[in-house]
């Protein structure tokens, strides 16, 4: 079965450093998202990307991030000059379609970023 | 399935059991509703969906029940298994949005 797949699994770095989580979605899937969740705490929509553009983004993600689909399979998040609470899992996902409708998305297996 | 911060509301069954899960979604004007399965560790994996024209659809071991007059949602598993143990969220959308709104989230934990 396809999959989404993120990498690295776990990332740990220091306050005020810049990372970059990576991600790469099922091959024919249009829609690309990320999302987060802090320990023990809801899944939260951070961003969509379609058509090489942001479609929407939450009151999260703001200036600090930034996605890009650099090539033709990976999608990236970058955080610029991480916080404490920017520590959590972060997942990629894709859908066939908008959002999902009908099919889900599928999501990967998550990076969790710890910031020290 | 309201929870507030660590403290996940927890649902534990005997295998063999049906499991019945809850969830008030907060959005009166969303199209579409999905339920996934969180494992430890993992991503959330896509049970069973639902559109709003609709109050009830089966998949294999699993309904969900719609009541939009009281934002309702539930998820019926059948002869609940072990590997059933796990975190279940519902998520809700609209169809002018990219975005699922997640609920809180429900432990199964299915005894032996």
């Amino acid at each position: 079965e396809p999959e989404v797949t993120q990498t690295p699994s776990h990332q740990v770095t220091q306050m005020g450093q810049e990372v970059i989580l990576r991600c790469v979605p099922i091959s024919n899937h249009l829609y690309f998202y990320w999302y987060r969740q802090i320990l023990g705490q809801k899944v939260e929509f951070l961003v969509s990307f379609y058509n090489n553009e942001i479609s929407e983004k939450s009151e999260i993600f703001d200036d600090q991030f930034s996605v890009e689909r650099p090539d033709g399979s990976n999608f990236t998040l970058k955080i610029r000059s991480t916080k404490l609470e920017d520590s959590a899992m972060y997942f990629c996902a894709s859908s066939e379609e908008k959002a999902g409708s009908n099919y889900g998305y599928t999501f990967g297996s998550g990076t969790r970023l710890t910031v020290v | 399935g309201e929870s507030v911060g660590l403290h996940l509301p927890t649902l534990s069954v005997q295998e063999g059991d049906n499991s019945i899960i809850n969830c008030a979604y907060s959005n009166s004007a969303s199209d579409y509703f999905i339920w996934y399965k969180q494992e430890s560790g993992k991503g959330p994996q896509f049970i069973i969906d639902i559109r709003s024209n609709m109050d009830k659809r089966q998949g294999q071991r699993v309904t969900v029940l719609l009541n939009k007059t009281v934002k309702h949602l539930s998820l019926q598993i059948a002869a609940t298994q072990p590997g059933d143990s796990a975190v279940y969220f519902c998520a809700e959308r609209m169809d002018s949005s990219y975005k699922l709104i997640f609920g809180s989230g429900t432990r199964l934990l299915v005894r032996p």
